[in-house]
């Protein structure tokens, strides 16, 4: 069976501090690869999503940048950290099915920045 | 291209009382239809998912869904409601052969004993 890890669970990072977030999936190959972030009190807002190795599309300008170094593993970064990106970021997966895919999410990362 | 809209931003319900979660979306075709739910502090877990076939889907929990085209709605329904449902619940619509699926805002469950 797939599973999707996210670490670490909980930080606590400065303004203008580096980040970097991972996010492993076990189980399955060539997953599409997503990140999302939620806001307090509000919904999903897809950041990333990659389909393979090096590829990153980008949904919303903003202070973060994604990579994919390896198949299954997915990186979520930003050079300094900013208030605003203080949130619960999920990562999720898929398996390309015909058009049939269904995401799969990880436990989350609680970022808190002071 | 799709929407979702969960019109409900928080309900209250009585534990043991039954329950129906309201999704609408809007996609010119046939969607394909999930329900998730969200524990404090926790990932999306996958209540059910809609793909084509029966219009009424059972998952886990207890939950079930009903599609109907003609209302354009997935609501999400549970006969009885117990404590360990408190959580937020995210209705989300995929269009075929996209791979992002588009996600309400949610709705927040709250279960009185």
């Amino acid at each position: 069976s797939q599973t999707i890890h996210q670490w670490p669970a909980t930080l606590v990072q400065p303004v203008g501090s580096p980040l970097s977030l991972e996010c492993t999936v076990e189980g399955t190959s060539n997953p599409n690869l997503y990140w999302y972030r939620q806001a307090a009190g509000r919904g999903l807002q897809l950041l990333f999503y990659s389909v393979g190795i090096g590829q990153i599309s980008s949904e919303v300008p903003q202070n973060l940048s994604a990579s994919r170094p390896q198949d299954r593993q997915f990186i979520l970064s930003s050079k300094k950290l900013l208030l605003s990106d203080s949130g619960f970021y999920l990562c999720a997966w898929t398996k390309i099915l015909g058009g049939k895919e269904t995401q799969y999410f990880g436990p989350g990362t609680r970022l808190l920045v002071l | 291209a799709q929407s979702v809209t969960q019109p409900d931003i928080h309900i209250t319900v009585s534990e043991g009382a039954s329950l129906e979660l309201r999704c609408n979306y809007s996609y010119g075709a046939t969607p394909y239809l999930f329900w998730y739910v969200q524990s404090p502090g926790q990932g999306l877990q996958l209540l059910l998912k809609y793909f084509s076939g029966d219009t009424l889907v059972q998952g886990i929990k207890g939950f079930e869904a009903e599609f109907k085209r003609s209302q354009s709605s997935f609501n999400l329904r549970k006969p009885s409601v117990h404590w360990s449902d408190a959580a937020e619940y995210f209705c989300a619509v995929g269009a075929g052969g996209s791979y992002i699926p588009t996600f309400g805002r949610g709705t927040s469950l709250i279960v009185h004993p």
